[in-house]
């Protein structure tokens, strides 16, 4: 089943934050956010796994709920660069990344 | 070197046609994956290889046929395609199938059946 993601869009202005969140029905063993710019292929922004651990860009923060099945992105301070789609992916143990609907975020000056 | 690298960028075909994407990646990864994206929809998985077998297949038509001729390289063979199998296809690679390894996605090749 394909995860859950609100909200569908949000447009932001320079400097402002937004929380993109992410929910499944099914036990999350593992989290991915990727963002995916217009034309361009998806880029990796973070894992987070049952347990605490974290991997991808410093700059990106998420937050993994494993008892809620959620997790949240944080775009704190936004930028022009932060513009794209964000998708977020939960994995199964034979390695299917099944992708949420995705969340667009325009950020303007 | 941490790029996928898929070929053609853009091909277009008529249905009786046949034709192969091709997809490299030189990062030593055991996993590699084919995705179909349509406009403002997510990736879908098609097909996943684990150490150059098939692993996963997601019900994808027998039109389609992936190959993976060696851990650097796969391939999609394409044959009596529709017009709705028109879409962006991705192809992404990562260190093996494990929950905890990120994906790297190529540029995609955006295909058009006429």
């Amino acid at each position: 089943q394909q995860p859950v993601q609100s909200p569908q869009a949000v447009i932001l202005r320079e400097g402002e934050d937004a929380v993109i969140n992410c929910s499944s029905s099914k036990a999350l063993y593992s989290v991915h956010w990727y963002r995916q710019k217009h034309g361009e292929a998806p880029v990796f922004l973070m894992i987070l796994l049952k347990g605490g651990e974290q991997k991808g860009h410093e700059k990106i923060s998420a937050s993994f709920n494993e008892k809620k099945q959620q997790s949240s992105l944080y775009l704190t301070a936004s930028q022009l660069s932060y513009s794209g789609t964000y998708f977020c992916g939960t994995t199964d143990s034979w390695g299917k990344l099944q992708f949420g609907a995705g969340t667009q975020v325009v950020v303007t000056p | 070197d941490t790029e996928v690298t898929q070929t053609p960028k853009h091909l277009v075909m008529g249905m009786t046609n046949k034709k192969s994407l091709k997809c490299e990646q030189h990062m030593g990864h055991r996993a590699m994956y084919w995705y179909k994206q349509k406009a403002k929809k997510p990736p879908e998985l098609m097909f996943v290889y684990s150490y150059e077998k098939l692993s996963i297949n997601e019900s994808v038509p027998s039109r389609f046929s992936p190959e993976c001729p060696n851990s650097s390289l796969l391939n999609l063979h394409l044959h009596a395609l529709q017009p709705e199998d028109s879409a962006l296809y991705l192809c992404a690679s990562s260190q093996d199938t494990l929950r905890d390894n990120e994906q790297f996605f190529g540029p995609g090749t955006r295909l058009t059946v006429l």
